[in-house]
């Protein structure tokens, strides 16, 4: 079966650190790419950026750039997404998912985030 | 910056079919995905390339994209299709999320 699970409920203080992880299994981890999305408090979702594990090639969304860092360890085939300095407006469920393209054609055609982790719950606050 | 607008809400009886939108610039020259989300619950892909279901989705969804408007549509909505829809592309190698729109079954 392929799935993604994440790490646990974090609470943290403002200015804190973090590395929340998203561990694949039942597929090629380093030939997908890795996306997170961000999930605040009944809001919508936001897409963070991407990692692809095969050659560590990151991109992220101008909203995040320099916010967050995405890495992965493909030896334990886990992605993971950290923060420096937390804020209360980190406050958030954070999903990471499995991206996929196909090459037909000479072309690139996007099929979506297929697999999708669990959530990791992210409180902030003093 | 590329932006998806979605209906915030969507209202359907059961057994009758549900439409949702999401609009963006030349929505139609990309390729769009849409996912469910149920409370507490992580999302579901359920269209991508405008008009494919993943295995495992029923057939009453099916998807279209043209010019500059995607649609989710929902053939004998059932109770628990009830759930957030969010509509998905990309622009410029980054990947943008409509607003979501909540369908209720009523």
């Amino acid at each position: 079966e392929v799935q993604l699970v994440q790490s646990g409920t974090e609470v943290k203080k403002p200015g804190e650190s973090l590395k929340i992880s998203c561990k694949g299994s039942g597929y090629s981890f380093t030939n997908y790419w890795i996306g997170w999305v961000r999930q605040m408090p009944g809001k919508g979702l936001e897409w963070m950026g991407m990692m692809y594990p095969g050659d560590s090639d990151t991109r992220y969304s101008p909203s995040f750039q320099g916010q967050v860092t995405m890495s992965a360890d493909k030896s334990i085939s886990t992605a993971y997404l950290q923060w420096s300095s937390l804020k209360a407006s980190d406050t958030a469920m954070y999903y990471c998912a499995r991206q996929v393209w196909n090459y037909v054609g000479g072309h690139y055609y996007y099929n979506g985030m297929d697999v999708w982790g669990q959530g990791t719950t992210v409180t902030v606050s003093s | 910056s590329y932006d998806l607008t979605q209906p915030p809400s969507v209202s359907v009886s059961p057994g009758q079919t549900a439409s949702i939108t999401c609009s963006g610039d030349k929505l139609g020259d990309k390729s769009a995905c849409w996912y469910q989300q149920k409370p507490g619950q992580a999302p579901v892909l359920v269209i991508y390339q405008d008009t494919k279901r993943p295995s495992g989705i029923p057939e009453r969804f099916s998807g279209s994209n043209s010019g500059n408007t995607a649609t989710l549509t929902i053939s004998g909505t059932q109770a628990m299709d009830e759930a957030d829809y969010y509509c998905q592309a990309w622009d410029s190698s980054t990947g943008v999320f409509g607003g979501g729109t909540r369908l209720t079954v009523l």
